[in-house]
C-alpha cells in the first residue's frame, strides 16, 4: 500500500453500537488526525496523535477514543453510537517537518 | 478562537479567472493551507503560506496577509475539472490544521 487506508468504506450502524474505524499508513509519519466531516460545517478535528504512544483532544472529542499503539495504525473508537455522529470520517497523516495534511479516502458512517 | 470564514458558494466560467477568499480571527498559527476536495473523495494539497505574499503554483496562487487577517486563492484559466470545494485552514500547534467550511465552486462552460 502507499499512503493511508481507511476501512470501512461505509457503514450502517444501529445506535448504541459500539464501531471501531480504521486507519493505516506507510509513509512513517509521526502525526496522525481524525477530521469529521458535516455539510456546512466543514472539517472538524476528533482527535489527534503526534507520535506513537501519545494522543490529544481536538474540537470535537466528545463520544470519541482513539489509540496508538504504533506509527502506522490509528483507530477511531465510538463506544455507543449515536445518530448525531453520522458523517464522513477522514483520517490525515503529517510529516512535522513541512506541516501538511495527507488525507485518507474517508469511511461514510450513518447512525441511525 | 480561530473563526475562519469562506463564501460558501461561488460560480465562474470555463477560462475565466476567480478569487477566493478566506478571511480568519486568531491569536497566531504557523501558515495557511488550501486544500482542494472533489466532491466524494478526499481533501488534497493545493499551496501553503507562510511569510505574507503571493505564492505561485502553476494556475494556483494564494495570498496571505497576517496583518489584515486575510488569504485568497486565485485560479486562472479555468477548467470544468476545477469544480469542487476549496478549503481554506490554520496551522496551530503540532500541526493542527483548523478548517473553514469550504467553498463550494461551479465552473460552467
Amino acid at each position: 500500500i502507499a499512503g493511508i487506508t481507511q476501512a470501512p468504506t461505509s457503514q450502517i450502524l444501529a445506535a448504541g453500537r459500539r464501531m471501531t474505524l480504521r486507519c493505516t499508513q506507510d509513509m512513517r509519519h509521526n502525526a496522525m488526525y481524525w477530521y469529521r466531516q458535516d455539510l456546512g460545517l466543514g472539517l472538524r478535528l476528533i482527535h489527534y496523535s503526534n507520535t506513537a504512544g501519545t494522543t490529544g483532544k481536538g474540537e470535537v472529542p466528545d463520544g470519541y477514543s482513539v489509540s496508538r499503539a504504533n506509527t502506522d495504525d490509528f483507530p477511531l473508537t465510538l463506544a455507543s453510537a449515536v445518530p448525531s455522529q453520522t458523517s464522513v470520517y477522514f483520517c490525515a497523516s503529517s510529516d512535522s517537518t513541512w506541516g501538511g495534511l495527507f488525507f485518507g479516502p474517508g469511511t461514510r458512517l450513518t447512525v441511525l | 478562537g480561530q473563526n475562519i470564514d469562506q463564501p460558501t458558494e461561488m460560480t465562474a466560467t470555463e477560462g475565466a479567472i476567480v478569487q477566493i477568499n478566506c478571511t480568519y480571527q486568531t491569536s497566531g498559527f504557523n501558515g495557511l493551507f488550501w486544500y482542494q476536495q472533489h466532491a466524494g473523495e478526499a481533501p488534497t494539497f493545493l499551496s501553503y503560506n507562510v511569510l505574507d505574499g503571493l505564492e505561485e503554483k502553476g494556475r494556483f496562487s494564494s495570498f496571505l496577509s497576517r496583518s489584515k487577517g486575510y488569504s485568497y486563492l486565485l485560479l486562472k484559466e479555468l477548467q470544468m475539472k476545477d469544480s469542487a470545494s476549496y478549503l481554506c485552514a490554520l496551522s496551530g500547534g503540532y500541526n493542527k490544521l483548523i478548517f473553514g467550511a469550504g467553498t463550494r465552486l461551479a465552473v460552467h462552460p
